[in-house]
């Protein structure tokens, strides 16, 4: 299998302090997105980073790319009750006509009051 | 973006039985994924559905347990055959948006339990 490893399984935090999951992975990349489900339900796509990037940003998200290491982190900043979900990231290697998600293990994320 | 909705939303199936997941895009488009999340576990990719064309399956999934159909750029299904309590799961549809269908909008998944 080819899909990526994500840490922490799991991570509680209070409201308003910072949550840092990473996300590693086996094989060269095209990009490499993060996505977000909520309770069981349909994924939403939150950031996609480039192999040539390093940083990006997204109002309180903050994603980093070592190509070399292949691994990735995402950072949520004063993160909010809202914020509970499961947290996915998600390689692509683009094979020329459709870009083929490969999933990481996910980082199940609490935020307590 | 996209709208993307499933029917059924979940479901409630005997083993041996088959059931057809429908997915439905508010909007054209050339490439369809089907995904299957198992409890408490990460998504893996079932198939490629093309307009058109026959699906593409990744390894480990095999046409006659998950037959798909793609009758037109803004639908497809999914069946689930001759079901085990293995087969108990969460499957998604989704579809690629961009160049290289980059990133991906998700339907809502239907939850099935097999008993």
């Amino acid at each position: 299998s080819q899909q990526g490893e994500e840490d922490p399984q799991a991570l509680s935090i209070q409201e308003g302090e910072n949550a840092t999951m990473n996300c590693s992975y086996k094989t060269s990349i095209n990009n490499l997105q993060w996505y977000r489900q909520n309770s069981g339900r349909g994924l939403v796509h939150l950031i996609l980073i480039r192999s040539n990037e390093r940083e990006k940003h997204s109002g309180r998200l903050r994603v980093t790319l070592d190509t070399s290491k292949k691994s990735s982190s995402l950072l949520i900043t004063a993160s909010r009750a809202a914020d509970t979900a499961s947290y996915f990231c998600a390689t692509a290697a683009n094979t020329g006509t459709a870009s083929k998600l490969t999933f990481g293990t996910g980082t199940r994320l609490q935020v307590t009051l | 973006s996209a709208v993307i909705s499933q029917k059924p939303s979940r479901d409630i199936c005997q083993r041996g039985t088959s059931l057809t997941i429908q997915c439905q895009v508010d909007s054209q488009v050339t490439m369809m994924f089907w995904y299957r999340q198992q409890p408490g576990q990460s998504l893996t990719l079932i198939a490629t559905a093309n307009q058109g064309s026959e699906a593409t399956y990744e390894s480990g999934f095999v046409i006659d347990k998950f037959p798909i159909s793609r009758p037109n750029l803004t639908f497809s299904t999914l069946t689930v055959s001759n079901m085990s309590p293995e087969d108990s799961s969460i499957y998604l549809c989704s579809v690629g948006r961009g160049v290289f269908q980059e990133t991906q909008y998700f339907g809502p998944g239907t939850r099935l339990l097999v008993l």
